[in-house]
């Protein structure tokens, strides 16, 4: 079975600040998806940014980033000049590949503050 | 195109009692599925029904049931609720369930159903 470790449960950062989650995975697949997804207080959960395991290429969204560490099953999620909004709880989530897989293996969560 | 909604938000019931909670998928989405969030033990996945068939499940026992229907609609059911069955329920649609040939379909997701048991 996959596993998804997130070993930060709280962060804070300085407005405007750079800040870095961690994530670990354990698979023995080779076909999957990493996810980042954030849930603010009382409010829906979204994805923030998406890797496929067979890209080598770290995916970027606008201000968030990921180093994706295939062989180490590291998957980090880089925000930059970090905001307000970006207050929340940010899971990192594992999917498997292939037809029919619409199942998500979470991590624990990591609170990010931001502080003003 | 609306977002996921699910109904009610808030629920409380006491223990023994069942429950019945509704998702209405984004429309077009084919693909359901139901998590449980809880403190302790984190989101976890219940179950993922996909064009009226479960198609995958978690490791819950079977006091937790669902069922999709034709305008895939899903439901999820709790029988004889534990107090530890409190806990916030999500649902999440996707368009087809991983069929495409992309590989990929996004999930999003519903507001949730905050369910207390006492």
């Amino acid at each position: 079975a996959q596993t998804v470790t997130q070993s930060q449960p709280e962060m804070s950062v300085q407005e405007a600040e750079t800040v870095t989650l961690s994530c670990t995975y354990d698979t023995s697949e080779s076909d999957y998806y990493l996810f980042w997804y954030k849930q603010p207080p009382s409010r829906q959960m979204i994805l923030v940014i998406r890797q496929e395991a067979y890209k080598q290429q770290n995916a970027t969204e606008n201000r968030f980033s990921v180093n994706f560490q295939k062989a180490a099953k590291s998957f980090s999620l880089k925000i930059s000049d970090s905001q307000l909004g970006d207050a929340a709880m940010y899971f990192c989530a594992y999917r498997s590949g292939g037809f029919g897989n619409e199942k998500l293996t979470f991590g624990t969560g990591t609170r990010l503050t931001i502080i003003p | 195109k609306a977002g996921v909604t699910q109904t009610p938000r808030y629920l409380i019931k006491t223990r023994g009692q069942q429950v019945t909670l509704s998702c209405s998928p984004i429309s077009g989405h084919r693909s359901v599925s139901w998590y449980q969030q809880t403190p302790g033990q984190g989101l976890q996945f219940l179950f993922e029904y996909f064009s009226e068939t479960q198609r995958n499940k978690g490791n819950f026992p079977g006091r937790f049931s669902g069922r999709q229907f034709s305008n895939s609609r899903s439901e999820m059911n709790v029988s004889t609720l534990e107090l530890g069955d409190s806990a916030l329920y999500l649902c999440a649609s996707s368009p087809n369930g991983g069929d495409s040939g992309s590989g990929f379909n996004e999930q999003f997701f519903g507001p949730g159903t905050r369910l207390t048991v006492l």
